[in-house]
Protein backbone atom coordinates (compact mmCIF):
# COMPACT_ATOMS: atom_id res chain seq x y z
CA UNK A 1 0.00 0.00 0.00
CA UNK A 2 1.88 3.28 -1.07
CA UNK A 3 2.03 6.19 1.12
CA UNK A 4 1.61 9.46 0.15
CA UNK A 5 4.71 10.49 -2.30
CA UNK A 6 5.71 13.94 -3.32
CA UNK A 7 8.07 15.10 -6.17
CA UNK A 8 10.86 16.66 -6.45
CA UNK A 9 12.32 15.76 -2.78
CA UNK A 10 14.62 19.05 -3.12
CA UNK A 11 14.33 22.10 -5.28
CA UNK A 12 16.71 24.87 -6.10
CA UNK A 13 14.65 28.70 -7.44
CA UNK A 14 15.68 32.04 -7.81
CA UNK A 15 13.57 34.99 -6.67
CA UNK A 16 10.79 35.54 -8.61
CA UNK A 17 10.80 32.49 -10.47
CA UNK A 18 7.83 30.14 -10.67
CA UNK A 19 8.11 26.58 -9.04
CA UNK A 20 5.15 23.59 -9.05
CA UNK A 21 5.51 20.59 -6.68
CA UNK A 22 3.24 17.55 -6.64
CA UNK A 23 1.86 14.77 -4.68
CA UNK A 24 0.06 11.61 -4.78
CA UNK A 25 -2.05 10.61 -2.15
CA UNK A 26 -2.57 7.41 -0.18
CA UNK A 27 -4.05 4.76 -1.90
CA UNK A 28 -8.08 5.24 -0.94
CA UNK A 29 -7.64 8.78 0.21
CA UNK A 30 -9.61 11.72 -1.84
CA UNK A 31 -8.08 14.45 0.07
CA UNK A 32 -4.94 16.61 -0.15
CA UNK A 33 -3.87 19.28 1.91
CA UNK A 34 -0.99 21.25 1.56
CA UNK A 35 1.63 22.90 4.77
CA UNK A 36 4.53 24.99 4.83
CA UNK A 37 7.09 24.50 7.18
CA UNK A 38 10.00 26.85 7.70
CA UNK A 39 12.97 25.41 9.23
CA UNK A 40 12.54 25.43 13.66
CA UNK A 41 8.78 25.79 13.04
CA UNK A 42 5.73 23.58 13.06
CA UNK A 43 3.96 22.97 10.02
CA UNK A 44 1.54 26.00 8.65
CA UNK A 45 -1.80 25.02 6.68
CA UNK A 46 -1.94 26.20 2.90
CA UNK A 47 -5.28 24.62 1.52
CA UNK A 48 -6.62 21.62 0.97
CA UNK A 49 -8.24 20.30 -2.04
CA UNK A 50 -11.50 17.60 -2.04
CA UNK A 51 -13.02 17.10 -5.21
CA UNK A 52 -10.96 19.23 -7.61
CA UNK A 53 -11.30 22.38 -5.75
CA UNK A 54 -9.93 24.34 -3.43
CA UNK A 55 -12.44 24.02 -0.01
CA UNK A 56 -10.10 24.99 2.66
CA UNK A 57 -7.19 27.72 2.62
CA UNK A 58 -5.58 28.80 5.11
CA UNK A 59 -3.50 32.96 5.52
CA UNK A 60 -0.87 32.83 2.66
CA UNK A 61 -1.39 35.11 -0.51
CA UNK A 62 -2.38 34.76 -3.39
CA UNK A 63 0.96 34.07 -5.14
CA UNK A 64 0.28 30.15 -3.45
CA UNK A 65 -2.25 28.30 -5.78
CA UNK A 66 -3.09 24.95 -6.13
CA UNK A 67 -4.92 21.90 -8.27
CA UNK A 68 -6.35 18.64 -7.49
CA UNK A 69 -6.64 16.00 -10.57
CA UNK A 70 -9.86 13.62 -11.04
CA UNK A 71 -7.17 10.43 -9.54
CA UNK A 72 -6.64 12.69 -6.71
CA UNK A 73 -3.39 13.72 -6.74
CA UNK A 74 -2.46 17.51 -7.03
CA UNK A 75 -0.28 20.51 -7.63
CA UNK A 76 1.13 23.18 -5.30
CA UNK A 77 1.92 26.05 -7.67
CA UNK A 78 3.85 29.32 -5.73
CA UNK A 79 4.53 32.37 -8.06
CA UNK A 80 6.74 34.99 -7.74
CA UNK A 81 8.93 33.39 -5.41
CA UNK A 82 10.68 34.85 -2.57
CA UNK A 83 13.54 34.42 -0.04
CA UNK A 84 11.03 33.42 2.60
CA UNK A 85 9.02 30.78 0.75
CA UNK A 86 12.16 28.92 1.27
CA UNK A 87 10.52 25.82 3.43
CA UNK A 88 10.02 22.02 3.42
CA UNK A 89 6.20 21.78 1.97
CA UNK A 90 4.40 18.95 2.96
CA UNK A 91 1.61 16.89 1.46
CA UNK A 92 -1.18 15.28 3.88
CA UNK A 93 -3.81 12.85 2.32
CA UNK A 94 -6.85 11.98 4.16
CA UNK A 95 -10.27 10.57 3.09
CA UNK A 96 -13.28 13.01 3.45
CA UNK A 97 -13.06 16.66 3.48
CA UNK A 98 -14.02 17.31 7.50
CA UNK A 99 -15.97 16.13 10.48
CA UNK A 100 -14.27 12.41 10.03
CA UNK A 101 -11.86 10.81 12.20
CA UNK A 102 -9.23 9.91 9.94
CA UNK A 103 -5.60 11.00 10.81
CA UNK A 104 -4.05 13.42 7.59
CA UNK A 105 -0.72 11.10 6.39
CA UNK A 106 1.69 13.11 5.74
CA UNK A 107 4.40 12.99 2.42
CA UNK A 108 8.37 13.01 2.77
CA UNK A 109 7.78 16.71 1.43
CA UNK A 110 9.61 18.75 -0.97
CA UNK A 111 12.46 21.10 0.48
CA UNK A 112 12.00 24.34 -1.28
CA UNK A 113 15.48 26.98 -1.38
CA UNK A 114 14.61 30.30 -3.01
CA UNK A 115 18.49 32.13 -3.38
CA UNK B 1 -7.68 32.43 15.51
CA UNK B 2 -6.60 29.20 16.62
CA UNK B 3 -3.18 29.19 18.64
CA UNK B 4 -1.31 25.99 20.24
CA UNK B 5 1.26 26.50 22.41
CA UNK B 6 3.84 23.57 23.66
CA UNK B 7 6.06 23.24 26.10
CA UNK B 8 8.67 22.70 27.04
CA UNK B 9 10.15 24.14 23.52
CA UNK B 10 13.58 21.76 24.52
CA UNK B 11 13.46 18.63 26.61
CA UNK B 12 16.92 17.01 27.08
CA UNK B 13 16.03 14.17 29.33
CA UNK B 14 18.37 10.69 30.27
CA UNK B 15 17.43 7.72 29.68
CA UNK B 16 15.61 5.70 31.90
CA UNK B 17 13.43 8.70 33.44
CA UNK B 18 9.91 10.07 32.97
CA UNK B 19 8.87 13.37 31.40
CA UNK B 20 5.31 15.04 30.16
CA UNK B 21 4.96 17.43 27.34
CA UNK B 22 1.94 19.50 27.15
CA UNK B 23 -0.09 21.02 24.80
CA UNK B 24 -2.14 24.00 25.00
CA UNK B 25 -5.00 25.56 22.78
CA UNK B 26 -6.87 28.81 22.37
CA UNK B 27 -10.29 27.94 21.40
CA UNK B 28 -12.76 24.98 21.36
CA UNK B 29 -12.05 22.18 19.31
CA UNK B 30 -13.36 18.16 19.49
CA UNK B 31 -10.28 16.18 18.98
CA UNK B 32 -6.04 16.56 18.87
CA UNK B 33 -3.16 14.83 17.24
CA UNK B 34 0.04 14.19 18.04
CA UNK B 35 2.87 13.36 15.60
CA UNK B 36 6.38 12.74 15.75
CA UNK B 37 9.12 14.34 13.43
CA UNK B 38 12.45 13.11 13.09
CA UNK B 39 15.47 15.44 11.80
CA UNK B 40 14.79 16.23 7.79
CA UNK B 41 12.31 14.28 7.69
CA UNK B 42 8.26 13.99 7.29
CA UNK B 43 6.07 13.89 9.91
CA UNK B 44 4.63 10.57 11.60
CA UNK B 45 1.38 10.06 13.31
CA UNK B 46 1.10 9.06 16.75
CA UNK B 47 -1.94 9.56 18.30
CA UNK B 48 -5.16 10.72 17.60
CA UNK B 49 -7.42 12.22 20.87
CA UNK B 50 -11.02 12.19 19.90
CA UNK B 51 -13.20 12.79 23.04
CA UNK B 52 -12.46 14.70 26.50
CA UNK B 53 -10.60 12.13 28.92
CA UNK B 54 -8.87 9.98 25.84
CA UNK B 55 -6.32 8.32 26.95
CA UNK B 56 -3.58 6.41 24.31
CA UNK B 57 -0.83 4.20 24.76
CA UNK B 58 1.78 3.06 22.51
CA UNK B 59 4.94 1.20 23.76
CA UNK B 60 6.68 4.31 26.45
CA UNK B 61 4.47 7.19 25.19
CA UNK B 62 0.77 8.03 26.69
CA UNK B 63 -1.29 10.53 25.59
CA UNK B 64 -4.54 12.36 26.78
CA UNK B 65 -6.79 14.90 26.09
CA UNK B 66 -9.21 17.47 28.80
CA UNK B 67 -11.08 19.40 26.05
CA UNK B 68 -12.40 21.58 28.73
CA UNK B 69 -9.12 23.09 29.74
CA UNK B 70 -8.12 22.64 26.42
CA UNK B 71 -5.12 20.63 27.47
CA UNK B 72 -3.59 17.76 26.08
CA UNK B 73 -0.37 15.82 27.54
CA UNK B 74 2.42 13.62 26.21
CA UNK B 75 3.93 11.48 28.65
CA UNK B 76 7.12 9.76 28.49
CA UNK B 77 7.91 6.88 30.21
CA UNK B 78 11.18 5.17 31.04
CA UNK B 79 12.96 7.59 27.95
CA UNK B 80 14.86 5.39 25.56
CA UNK B 81 17.57 7.16 23.11
CA UNK B 82 15.16 6.02 20.42
CA UNK B 83 12.56 8.31 21.29
CA UNK B 84 14.53 11.60 20.20
CA UNK B 85 12.94 13.54 17.86
CA UNK B 86 10.80 16.72 17.72
CA UNK B 87 6.89 16.07 19.12
CA UNK B 88 4.16 18.53 17.55
CA UNK B 89 0.44 18.55 18.51
CA UNK B 90 -2.24 19.61 16.15
CA UNK B 91 -5.70 20.77 16.73
CA UNK B 92 -8.41 21.55 13.79
CA UNK B 93 -11.11 23.48 14.06
CA UNK B 94 -14.23 22.11 15.77
CA UNK B 95 -16.11 19.75 13.65
CA UNK B 96 -13.14 18.70 11.21
CA UNK B 97 -11.03 16.60 11.40
CA UNK B 98 -8.78 19.46 8.81
CA UNK B 99 -6.98 22.55 8.56
CA UNK B 100 -4.44 21.77 11.18
CA UNK B 101 -3.03 24.23 13.66
CA UNK B 102 0.09 23.03 14.54
CA UNK B 103 2.17 23.64 18.37
CA UNK B 104 5.84 24.92 18.00
CA UNK B 105 6.76 21.75 18.67
CA UNK B 106 8.95 19.97 21.75
CA UNK B 107 12.25 18.74 20.23
CA UNK B 108 13.17 15.86 22.42
CA UNK B 109 16.65 14.70 23.46
CA UNK B 110 17.35 11.53 25.53
CA UNK B 111 20.48 10.62 26.24
CA UNK B 112 22.62 7.84 27.66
Amino acid sequence: DAGVTQSPTHLIKTRGQQVTLRCSPKSGHDTVSWYQQALGQGPQFIFQYYEEEERQRGNFPDRFSGHQFPNYSSELNVNALLLGDSALYLCASSLGQGGGTDTQYFGPGTRLTVL
Amino acid sequence: ELKVEQNPLFLSMQEGKNYTIYCNYSTTSDRLYWYRQDPGKSLESLFVLLSNGAVKQEGRLMASLDTKARLSTLHITAAVHDLSATYFCAVPPTGTASKLTFGTGTRLQVTL
